[in-house]
């Protein structure tokens, strides 16, 4: 079945330490991007990508960073996680009019 | 720059009630629009979409939006609610932005619905 897969689901860790969110999905799809949501507050858009070894920062400002070497997977990467990083990240793929699909979310807590 | 306005953060509703969550978008052509549910802890599902012709849209689990463009609206409307449809409710604006940039989703803050029994 076509669908969209993000681990982990939940992850605590400890301040400083480097973090990759795994995405991936089986649609087939070029367009993946990255949100960012705060407990209760709208989904902001910080990665997205058109396609392999395309990446590009979105609307709202990240000290994370992606990569798209395969279709697939699109992981996002935080080389020094903080307290400030703490939220749940969310990551969709499209490839009609802007028609996303949702993985489940990674919810980050950083001590 | 376009923005979604979510103008309800709470609704209550009584099981078997009606529902009507309301939208209004900013944006200088009609954008494509969408409406999300998401549960607690949970990804975003989406309920329906408009791309365009007929203005009024059917989704899954009996919800329906009408895009309505003299008042920049897309309210999303239940006839009658169940328990299971409490959750963070979303509508969102999709535009394709000339000269680069992204064609990501803009959010509203979205609409949080309880069901009273």
């Amino acid at each position: 079945e076509a669908d969209i897969y993000q681990t982990p689901r939940y992850l605590v860790i400890g301040t400083g330490k480097k973090i990759t969110l795994e995405c991936s999905q089986t649609m087939g799809h070029d367009k993946m991007y990255w949100y960012q949501q705060d407990p209760g507050m709208e989904l902001h858009l910080i990665h997205y990508s058109y396609g392999v070894n395309s990446t590009e920062k979105g609307d709202l400002s990240s000290e994370s960073t992606v990569s798209r070497i395969r279709t697939e997977h699109f992981p996002l990467t935080l080389e020094s996680a903080r307290p400030s990083h703490t939220s749940q990240y969310l990551c969709a793929s499209s490839e009609y009019k802007n028609e996303q699909f949702f993985g489940p979310g990674t919810r980050l807590t950083v001590l | 720059a376009q923005s979604v306005t979510q103008p309800d953060i709470h609704i209550t509703v009584s099981e078997g009630a009606s529902l009507e969550l309301r939208c209004n978008y900013s944006y200088g052509a009609t954008p494509y629009l969408f409406w999300y549910v998401q549960s607690p802890g949970q990804g975003l599902q989406l309920l329906l979409k408009y791309f365009s012709g007929d203005t009024l849209v059917q989704g899954i689990k009996g919800f329906e939006a009408e895009f309505k463009r003299s008042q920049s609206s897309f309210n999303l409307r239940k006839p009658s609610v169940h328990w299971s449809d409490a959750a963070e409710y979303f509508c969102a604006v999709g535009v394709i932005r000339s000269g680069g940039g992204a064609d990501g989703l803009t959010f509203g803050k979205g609409t949080h619905l309880i069901i009273q029994p």
